[in-house]
């Protein structure tokens, strides 16, 4: 069975660029999260998305949003850049929005580097 | 204000020892527990997981322990192995009651475990 895959694997892109990362979940997962990892931190959230509706937005900028497709794919961008968004950009999917035994799974990440 | 600490950026244990991982959280709606295993260039890999009204889940090597009155849970890997080497994440959820956002980990700042030969 596919695990959840994101592209691209890595990314370059200078200050005031935008970037669309992209992401399919694990076949039957609805529910789909995005969170971004600077280095020495754990992930932080910024998005769900369930059924294709935002269920829960972290603490950031405005310059980040995404959408979730009816095949439960999702997108996510992020408009001028700045070089603190250089980080790690992983994909989460799970079953349901949340709760107990909800375990979400990981793909392997888009590393962004933004110069 | 970090909302689950894990308060030892590192541990270096003996092949076949106890591996013990520590997590603090300070959020009393947190009532799902989670770690995570990741290796360097990949995405975190979900090891095991606790819900609030257990105190104890135990998954082969893996075994969490959940002390909701000191806001304290640990893995514990007995017998460590070279390839548990790696970071780990622990994470919580909170509960439906938590609002929209019910479905958001939060993540400590991860442990990095070395388990030499």
């Amino acid at each position: 069975d596919a695990g959840v895959t994101q592209s691209p694997t890595h990314l370059i892109k200078t200050r005031g660029q935008h970037v669309t990362l992209r992401c399919s979940p694990i076949s039957g997962h609805k529910s789909v999260s995005w969170y971004q990892q600077v280095l020495g931190q754990g992930p932080q959230f910024i998005f769900q998305y369930y059924e294709k509706e935002e269920r829960g937005r972290g603490n950031f900028p405005d310059r980040f949003s995404a959408r979730q497709f009816p095949n439960y794919s999702s997108e996510l961008n992020v408009n001028a850049l700045l070089l603190g968004d250089s980080a790690l950009y992983l994909c989460a999917s799970s079953l349901r929005a949340g709760g107990s035994y909800n375990e979400q799974f990981f793909g392997p990440g888009t590393r962004l580097t933004v110069l | 204000d970090q909302q689950v600490k894990q308060n030892s950026p590192s541990l270096s244990v003996q092949e076949g020892r106890i591996s013990i991982l520590n997590c603090d959280y300070t959020n009393s709606m947190f009532d799902y527990f989670l770690w995570y295993k990741k290796y360097p260039a990949e995405g975190p890999t979900f090891l095991i997981s606790i819900s609030s009204i257990k105190d104890k889940n135990e998954d082969g090597r893996f075994t969490v322990f959940l002390n909701k009155s000191a806001k304290h849970l640990s893995l514990h890997i007995v017998p460590s192995q070279p390839g548990d080497s790696a970071v780990y994440f622990c994470a919580a959820s909170p509960s439906p009651a938590g609002g929209t956002s019910y479905g958001k980990l939060t993540f400590g700042q991860g442990t990095i475990l070395t388990v030499h030969p």
